[in-house]
């Protein structure tokens, strides 16, 4: 399976935008980049998921590199209930539903 | 909808203990599977099914067991409980069986196991 890196820990202020950025630079070209966030003490969330092009939807904007070797989750505007995990997923169109989950990057929203 | 529920919150076992950890969804999804969360790890396959009366092996399938005798419910079973088996356990399900890799998983609260 295709490997992701993300950095462990990020810090934001609230109501300021959050970039969490993701390394995928052995992506193949069957591999959706998928997006989730698991809240202290909750089962993780889907957040977003993109193949090439940007995504928006009302949680958060995904901006996928053109050669796909990285993408960026956007949190336009932080609130304290942003703060998470975030787990940056590749899945292979033809391996079908199981998620594969690394480290992700802890999120720390401050007031 | 409840989504996806499961039971209990809580539980601690002795070593050798057996114990089923119970999942269910009301959204008449065909894929369900569980995995387990170790501390300050991200999660891990244990089981999966893409249907009623089919199941499958993850990534650390042993010292569980699973059945789907129905599309709403997907238990957990320990067969002998284990400490290395000390672990948040996670359900989740989503709508298709088929493979398809767009599908959005929902996931249950957990199960917080102890075994001593």
């Amino acid at each position: 399976d295709a490997k992701t890196t993300q950095p462990n820990s990020m810090e934001s202020n609230e109501e300021e935008p959050v970039h969490l950025p993701c390394n995928h630079s052995t992506i193949s070209g069957t591999d959706y980049i998928h997006w989730y966030r698991q809240l202290p003490s909750q089962g993780p969330e889907y957040v977003i998921h993109g193949l090439t092009s940007n995504v928006n939807n009302r949680m958060a904007s995904l901006a996928i590199a053109e050669d796909r070797k990285s993408s960026t989750l956007i949190l336009h505007r932080a609130t304290l209930r942003d703060a998470a995990v975030y787990y940056c997923i590749l899945r292979d169109v033809n391996a079908g539903n199981m998620l594969t989950f690394g480290g992700g990057t802890r999120l720390m929203v401050k007031p | 909808n409840a989504g996806v529920t499961q039971t209990p919150k809580f539980q601690v076992l002795k070593t050798g203990q057996s114990m089923t950890l119970q999942c269910a969804q009301d959204m008449n999804h065909e894929y369900m599977s569980w995995y387990r969360q170790d501390p300050g790890m991200g999660l891990r396959l244990i089981h999966y099914s893409v249907g009623a009366g089919i199941t499958d092996q993850g990534e650390v399938p042993n010292g569980y067991n699973v059945s789907r005798s129905t599309t709403e419910d997907f238990p957990l079973r320990l067969l002998s409980a284990a400490p290395s088996q000390t672990s948040v356990y996670f359900c989740a399900s989503s709508y298709s069986g088929n493979r398809l890799a767009t599908d959005t998983q929902y996931f249950g609260p957990g199960t917080r196991l102890t075994v001593l």
